[in-house]
């Protein structure tokens, strides 16, 4: 079956980066788009972006244009977000999530969500 | 960016009562609207997609309807797991953008 699995909570002070990872199983992951995103504490949901991990092709929000670096590495099927410069505001639920199919811009599978934390 | 904007943000109701959510975008995204239900705590689950379709598993007393601009979700018989939260997504445009959510709640 499709499993999305994400690194732990990390606790970050401002300014830094923070990077998550979402490794894949139970199908070609090249094959379909992975989106990333965040849920800060009581509120809605925020896409960030896609990586096509077949091409590595990305698509960001330009809210995080410049801070966020999506990539892919197909030999152990894991897809990664990269934030920078992070503040308090960047305090959310981090999720990764694959489309339903190849050509589909829904996302039915989903990581469990990584917390990560900003405080100094 | 192409808004989306839900109602109502909560609704209080009872096991068995019919219930619907309207999602209006700001233009047309034909029928690139989604539905998704969380529970708290937990990872958004997709319960619609592309406006009226649903798939394998999610329980058929859910239902999915419009195109254009306005877009309903109903649940024609609300079960206890079901009082939790929903979001509709357009995907019509990049970015790919959410309503603000609607709380279920008991009565």
């Amino acid at each position: 079956q499709v499993q999305l699995v994400q690194s732990g909570a990390e606790v970050k002070k401002p300014g830094a980066s923070v990077k998550v990872s979402c490794k894949a199983s139970g199908y070609t992951f090249t094959g379909y788009s992975i989106h990333w995103v965040r849920q800060a504490p009581g509120q809605g949901l925020e896409w960030m972006g896609w990586i096509n991990p077949n091409s590595g092709g990305t698509n960001y929000a330009e809210k995080f244009q410049g801070r966020v670096t999506m990539t892919g590495d197909t030999s152990i099927k894991t897809a990664y977000m990269e934030l920078s410069r992070l503040t308090s505001d960047d305090t959310a639920i981090y999720y990764c999530a694959r489309v339903h199919s190849p050509d589909s811009s829904s996302c039915l599978h989903w990581g469990q969500g990584t917390l990560v934390t900003v405080s100094s | 960016d192409i808004q989306m904007t839900q109602s109502p943000s909560s609704l209080s109701a009872s096991v068995g009562d019919r219930v619907t959510i309207t999602c209006r975008a700001s233009q047309s995204i034909t029928s690139y609207l989604h539905w998704y239900q969380q529970t708290p705590g937990k990872a958004p689950k997709l319960l619609i997609y592309a406006a009226s379709n649903l798939p394998s598993g999610v329980p058929s007393r859910f239902s999915g309807s419009g195109s254009g601009t306005d877009f309903t979700l109903t649940i024609s018989s609300l079960q206890p797991e079901d009082f939790v939260s929903y979001y509709c997504q357009q995907t019509y445009r990049t970015p790919p953008t959410f309503g603000q959510g609607t709380k279920v709640e008991v009565k």
